[in-house]
């Protein structure tokens, strides 16, 4: 029940293209749900959050969008360019602050 | 912009040997953390600390593992007795505040690898 589903497990996407990575979750009690962005050799740093009372929050090229009845969130990214190419986490926490992780999505953006 | 920092980027270690990995958080946060990846895999929570206290820790984070506070600054990891599977990323992060939607800010890592 504290697992987070994510998938692709990878993705290659041309520039310009939209870039879109899914995850689920089961445990109800979660209530922040935030996107991660790793690159090699770094550590992962926050790209967008959502909180389940609103079904779509954008920032930039960057939307996540939240589906609460079905217990799934999903990143597109619009317009990818190649120095998206990162692995993305997507991650589901509640009030203890716990970040419990998806797979990752190692995503590529050809030029 | 401050940032958490970590040291040592790599630590190699015999089995059974003791190591300390440390990590200064950002210094107005009061809410830390340890995380893992195995390479190729997820990012797994270990422990989180406040008031100098565990306030959480994970099936993994058993009796080998160790977490301190020892001057206000540092927090560190301790693994009492490395074993092969040890071997991973070792991720600390920290927050202003605890909270499900504080965000928690992450060092590069130490990778640890068990000879």
């Amino acid at each position: 029940q504290q697992q987070v589903k994510q998938s692709p497990q990878s993705l290659i996407v041309q520039k310009g293209g939209i870039s879109i990575i899914n995850c689920a979750y089961e445990n109800t009690a979660f209530d922040y749900f935030p996107w991660y962005q790793q690159f090699p050799g770094k550590g992962p740093a926050l790209l967008i959050a959502i909180r389940p009372d609103v079904s779509e929050k954008k920032e930039g090229r960057f939307t996540i969008s939240f589906n609460k009845s079905a217990k799934q969130f999903s990143l597109h990214i619009m317009d990818s360019q190649p120095g998206d190419s990162a692995t993305y986490f997507c991650a589901a926490s509640s009030n203890t602050g716990k970040l419990i992780f998806g797979q990752g999505t190692t995503l590529q953006v050809k030029p | 912009e401050p940032e958490v920092t970590q040291t040592p980027s790599h630590q190699v270690t015999q089995m059974g040997q003791e190591v300390i990995l440390r990590c200064v958080p950002i210094s107005n946060h009061l809410y830390f953390y340890w995380y893992r990846q195995i390479l190729g895999q997820k990012v797994e929570f270990l422990v989180s600390f406040y008031n100098n206290e565990i306030s959480e820790k994970s099936e993994i984070f058993d009796d080998q593992f160790s977490v301190e506070r020892p001057d206000g600054s540092n927090f560190t990891l301790k693994i009492r007795s490395t074993k092969l599977e040890d071997s991973a990323m070792y991720f600390c992060a920290s927050s202003e505040v605890l909270a499900a939607y504080n965000e928690q800010f992450f060092g590069p890592g130490t990778r640890l690898t068990v000879l």
